[in-house]
């Protein structure tokens, strides 16, 4: 079993669609989550970092944890076709550096 | 502007040499890390670094070298022993593990 888990997808949605993107993880000492998103020939750029379970917001992000079940969720509202990219999540903790998914990628079409 | 500055951002080279990818920050990041990245595969570590000269390996090391003296550069020696060195290379850093990671732009290697 890979640490991190996530569909490769791709995701298609319409315009305005609320996106939910998943990931679940295997090592139980993580603590910090992070989503990256990452736009075709470019770095990833880092979205959201969450410590421990629950919710955060950022607009029309959210991040959700649930450490009892090892899962990761990110929704998006109101897609956009700007949002169209490849979502990756990384969770880390402890002495551990952060571990990436494979990645999501997300079609918003108008 | 604070970041990551990869360079260059194409790279190509013949099979049989070897190639250094640069990469600078000035974020003051004690942690600096490179990725390789192969289509449908993710990101996958090939070395980071917590402190100028010393680096550990990451997953797939087995053909590349890095060298750390300066903390605001952490160069990428793709060596001719790497089998299928053709890919796209992230440099990142980092505040102390397990911080985020900052990512640069990334340099796309390819060699023929």
């Amino acid at each position: 079993q890979k640490e991190v888990e996530q569909d490769p997808g791709p995701l298609s949605v319409p315009e305005g669609a609320i996106v939910s993107l998943n990931c679940t993880y295997s090592n139980s000492a993580f603590q910090y989550f992070m989503w990256y998103r990452q736009y075709s020939r470019k770095g990833p750029e880092l979205l959201m970092y969450t410590y421990s379970s629950g919710n955060k917001e950022d607009g029309r992000f959210t991040a959700q944890v649930d450490k009892s079940s090892k899962y990761i969720s990110l929704f998006i509202r109101d897609s956009q076709p700007s949002d169209s990219a490849t979502y990756l999540c990384a969770p880390a903790g402890g002495s551990y550096i952060p571990t990436f998914g494979r990645g999501t990628s997300l079609i918003v079409h108008p | 502007d604070g970041g990551i500055t990869q360079s260059p951002k194409y790279l190509f080279r013949k099979e049989g040499q070897n190639v250094t990818l640069s990469c600078e920050q000035n974020l003051n990041h004690d942690a600096m890390y490179w990725y390789r990245q192969d289509p449908g595969q993710g990101l996958r570590l090939i070395y980071y670094s917590q402190i100028v000269n010393d680096f550990q390996k990451g997953d797939i090391a087995e053909g590349y070298s890095v060298s750390r003296e300066k903390k605001e550069s952490f160069p990428l020696t793709v060596t001719s022993a790497q089998k299928n060195p053709t890919a796209f290379y992230l440099c990142a850093s980092s505040a102390p593990i397990p911080s985020p990671l900052h990512f640069g732009n990334g340099t796309r290697l390819t060699v023929t």
